[in-house]
């Protein structure tokens, strides 16, 4: 069964330095998302991507993160200058439709000291 | 705003019995609802979508319904057993497409 993957399982980095976020969405699908989850609290949306564009972006969503799906397999969530607060599980989806079901990957666990 | 909520935050059950998961919403114009099971550190394992015009969905021993004009959800898991245990989200598309997530419910079945 076709399922999102992401890469790494886990990171660690130093506070200040970059981060890159990758994900295999779901071959046919069209619609992709990032999701972030610090520990212990709510999963919260942080972008939407379709057709090479941003969607929609939340207010967590600022100048420090981009997105880019450089070919017509990888989605990458990149984070330019690291904060301790980024520390928290991200997770992608995808979506064969706008407003359907969403699949998620395992998610990439980020630990910035 | 457009909030979620699940009621209870954590369930302890014995094996076998039927339990109900809840989760409410603040505004009753949803395209759909999506219910999701998270594993201890793992991802988001999709359960069931409902879409605003249905009021039910079946899958196995799981069944959720939706009940827009009251703002309420919930997750039927007949005869549960101690595989069930994990937390179980509910999140919501309201008229964007990005889902609202809940905080959960952590259940546990014991043998």
């Amino acid at each position: 069964e076709p399922e999102v993957t992401q890469t790494p399982s886990h990171q660690v980095t130093q506070m200040g330095q970059e981060v890159i976020l990758r994900c295999v969405p779901i071959s046919n699908h069209l619609y992709f998302y990032w999701y972030r989850q610090i520990l212990g609290q709510k999963v919260e949306f942080l972008v939407s991507f379709y057709n090479n564009e941003i969607s929609e972006k939340s207010e967590i969503f600022d100048d420090q993160f981009s997105v880019e799906r450089p070919d017509g397999s990888n989605f990458t969530l990149k984070i330019r200058s690291t904060k301790l607060e980024d520390s928290a599980m991200y997770f992608c989806a995808s979506s064969q439709s706008s407003y359907n079901e969403q699949f998620f990957g395992p998610g990439t666990r980020l630990t910035v000291l | 705003k457009q909030e979620v909520t699940q009621i209870p935050a954590a369930l302890s059950v014995p094996e076998g019995e039927n339990l109900v998961l809840n989760c409410s919403f603040t505004d009753s114009a949803i395209y759909n609802l999506q219910w999701f099971r998270q594993d201890p550190g793992k991802g988001l394992t999709s359960l069931l979508l409902i879409q605003s015009s249905q009021r039910e969905q079946t899958s196995g021993r799981l069944n959720a319904s939706l009940d827009k004009s009251s703002g309420r959800s919930t997750l039927y898991i007949a005869a549960s057993q101690p595989g069930d245990s994990a937390t179980y989200l509910c999140a919501v598309i309201f008229n964007t497409d990005k889902l609202i997530f809940g905080t959960g419910t952590r259940l546990q079945v014991f043998p």
